[in-house]
């Protein structure tokens, strides 16, 4: 079935420092793919998303590019902030309103 | 507008009693999921409205949980007979039109003692 596979955390980084947290996934056909973040005390907000293979998507400076030819979704910023702390969470849904199957979640802590 | 909301934000219960969660999504949007969150692992799917088709029930744990929608409105998921490892936070979301997405609520935190 299909499943998704991210790098385990916590990450704990510098404030303005490179972020690559790594996310694989399985699936028949082409799901879309997603990226949600959970900031301490508040629920899921979607992040970034893309629907078709080589779509980046991006938000508040992360991006990730959908590759399939490496099955991959992974998650990038050029310069985190303290803000920046939170779960981040890669998830695939198959075509449009599928149910989303999210990877464990990868918590970064970023340090001033 | 307003985002998808649920209630009650915490239940703390025994083990055995049944409880109800409620979810009221945004307004239009004519799918909506339940998705659990224990401690230390990832979200899990548990069940799928959309319109007036039949639900993707395919995630539910056991036949003690349950959910109903009325229509594109309020969902409600129903825990009979609590057991210890049912203790999660439960969310639900929504989504509709266009878009691929699904917009969460806040969650409901279940403890069972």
């Amino acid at each position: 079935g299909n499943s998704v596979t991210q790098m385990e955390g916590p990450v704990t980084l510098s404030e303005e420092a490179f972020l690559t947290i790594n996310c694989t996934y399985t699936a028949t056909g082409y799901p879309s793919l997603f990226w949600y973040v959970q900031y301490p005390g508040e629920g899921l907000q979607l992040l970034l998303k893309a629907t078709k293979a080589d779509d980046k998507g991006s938000n508040k400076g992360f991006e990730a590019t959908y590759r399939k030819e490496t099955t991959s979704f992974h998650l990038e910023k050029g310069s985190v902030q303290v803000s920046d702390s939170a779960v981040y969470f890669c998830a695939s849904s198959k075509g449009q309103g599928g149910k989303l199957i999210f990877g464990q979640g990868t918590e970064l802590s970023v340090k001033p | 507008g307003a985002g998808v909301s649920q209630s009650p934000s915490n239940k703390v219960t025994e083990k055995g009693k049944d409880v109800e969660l409620r979810c009221d999504p945004i307004s239009g949007h004519t799918a909506l999921y339940w998705y659990r969150q224990r401690l230390g692992q990832g979200l899990e799917f548990l069940i799928y409205f959309q319109g007036n088709s039949a639900p993707d029930k395919s995630g539910l744990p056991s036949d003690r949980f349950s959910a109903e929608r009325t229509g594109e409105s309020v969902s409600t998921l129903t825990i009979q007979r609590t057991q210890q490892e049912d203790s999660a936070v439960y969310l639900c979301a929504s989504g509709g039109g266009t878009g691929y997405e699904q917009y969460f609520g806040p969650g409901t935190r279940l403890t069972v003692t």
